[in-house]
């Protein structure tokens, strides 16, 4: 079974400033994929950032990267110079079946 | 290309009434996919389909039944609503397992009361 814990329901940040988000799963897959999804409030979902497990780097896109951590798995999200459309619910989800946590509701400040 | 498109985009419905979810995409993807949204939850995944004529349960299919006669289309099936089924609903798909990259509709969002 495949189970995703996102353990903060709400953060927020000033612009500008550097975010992290935290996920924990557990997965009984040998190889799988991560990702972090962001739902802003038109409801679409937007796929961020995507890391496949058996690659140790670490992936990064523009502003966003994570920090992935096999043996512990974690896979957190790191937004940096945060802006005022990043304000959405961000999912983080792991493997083929995408099995999703419960999300964080991020909130940028002006 | 429209991508994935779904509809109605909202919808009431009395308990005990039937209706189908229409999605449709037009990138020749294999790989399509059904979620619920439940208020202030992530997704889950009610069922999936691999290729025409192939499809699988998800994780909460009871209550529902899903159809893949063609590429493009990937209807979802609620008998006999019930107001647990109110929800909002997402299709999606992809190229192919490798990518994982999925595609969202818009989505539906479904009151039965």
């Amino acid at each position: 079974a495949q189970t995703v814990t996102q353990s903060q329901p709400e953060m927020s940040v000033q612009e500008a400033e550097t975010v992290t988000l935290s996920c924990t799963y557990d997965t009984s897959e040998n190889n799988y994929y991560l990702f972090w999804y962001k739902q802003p409030p038109s409801r679409q979902m937007i796929l961020v950032i995507r890391q496949e497990a058996y690659k140790q780097q670490n992936a990064t896109e523009n502003r966003f990267s994570v920090n992935f951590q096999k043996a512990a798995k974690s896979f957190s999200l790191k937004i940096s110079d945060s802006q005022l459309g990043d304000t959405a619910m961000y999912f983080c989800g792991v493997s083929e079946k995408l099995v999703f946590g419960k999300g964080t509701k991020l909130t940028v400040n002006p | 290309n429209a991508g994935v498109t779904q509809t109605p985009k909202f919808r009431i419905l009395k308990i005990g009434q039937s209706m189908t979810l229409q999605c449709a995409q037009d990138m020749n993807h294999n790989y399509m996919y059904w979620y619920r949204q439940d208020p202030g939850m992530g997704l889950k995944l009610i069922y999936y389909s691999v290729g025409a004529g192939i499809t699988d349960k998800g994780e909460v299919p009871n209550g529902y039944n899903v159809s893949r006669s063609t590429t493009e289309d990937f209807p979802l099936r609620l008998e006999l609503a019930a107001p647990s089924q109110t929800s909002v609903y997402f299709c999606a798909s992809s190229s192919d397992r490798h990518t994982y990259e999925q595609y969202f509709g818009p989505g539906t969002r479904l009151t039965v009361t």
